[in-house]
């Protein structure tokens, strides 16, 4: 079965401090991973993903994150946070192809201090 | 492109009432999802379709149904509306399936069921 652990239900960080958002996943095969973040009352955004290749993705917004399969974790990281990247984020698995195939985390609240 | 979009933003109904929630995305993508998010839950997957005409259940699809005559729209229809409903729903779609492509989100429909 597919799951997608995070962690932490909020993240609090002073502007300019680097940033990370953790997730953990749970796949039969392959992994592919996504993370999404979601502004009040807006939908969800997507910021980058891992399919396959280099273990870095880079994505929206200056955020990266780092595929480490030996841990089977996916965080999502920024150099230095802005205020405005306070948000809700969402991590989300799926093993492959397949239309009813991703499964999301119960989202992390990032708050960033000015 | 208006890229994904959803009528009505909010909406309250009472306990046995119905009501559709309209989707529409014009980005010519074959897939779309309908999602629900609850608080502090991640989202689950009410129905999905690969194209029109073609619908298949996700893993929260009771008390729902759903149609696809067209390539763009796609309604949720809530028959004889339960408390248990009370949640933010999102439309989504994609080119190809969940699997390996992103997901672009619609704004959300809040609704209550009293």
């Amino acid at each position: 079965a597919q799951s997608v652990a995070q962690p932490e239900d909020q993240v609090n960080v002073a502007e300019g401090n680097p940033l990370t958002v953790k997730c953990t996943y749970s796949v039969s095969g392959n992994p592919y991973l996504f993370w999404y973040v979601q502004y009040p009352n807006r939908g969800l955004q997507f910021l980058l993903k891992y399919i396959t290749g280099d273990n870095l993705v880079k994505g929206s917004y200056g955020f990266e994150a780092e595929f480490n399969k030996s841990q089977t974790s996916f965080h999502l990281k920024k150099p230095s946070a802005l205020v405005s990247d306070s948000a809700l984020y969402f991590c989300a698995v799926s093993p492959g192809t397949g239309a009813n195939n991703l499964f999301f985390g119960t989202g992390t609240r990032l708050t960033v201090i000015p | 492109n208006a890229g994904v979009t959803q009528t009505p933003k909010f909406r309250i109904l009472k306990i046995g009432q119905s009501m559709t929630l309209q989707c529409t995305q014009d980005m010519n993508h074959n897939y779309m999802y309908w999602y629900r998010q609850d608080p502090g839950m991640g989202l689950k997957l009410i129905y999905y379709s690969v194209g029109a005409g073609i619908t298949d259940k996700g893993e929260v699809p009771n008390g729902y149904n759903v149609s696809r005559s067209t390539t763009e729209d796609f309604p949720l229809r809530l028959e004889l509306a339960a408390p248990s409903q009370t949640s933010v729903y999102f439309c989504a779609s994609s080119y190809r399936d969940s699997g390996t492509d992103t997901q672009y989100f619609g704004p959300g429909t809040r609704l209550t069921v009293l």
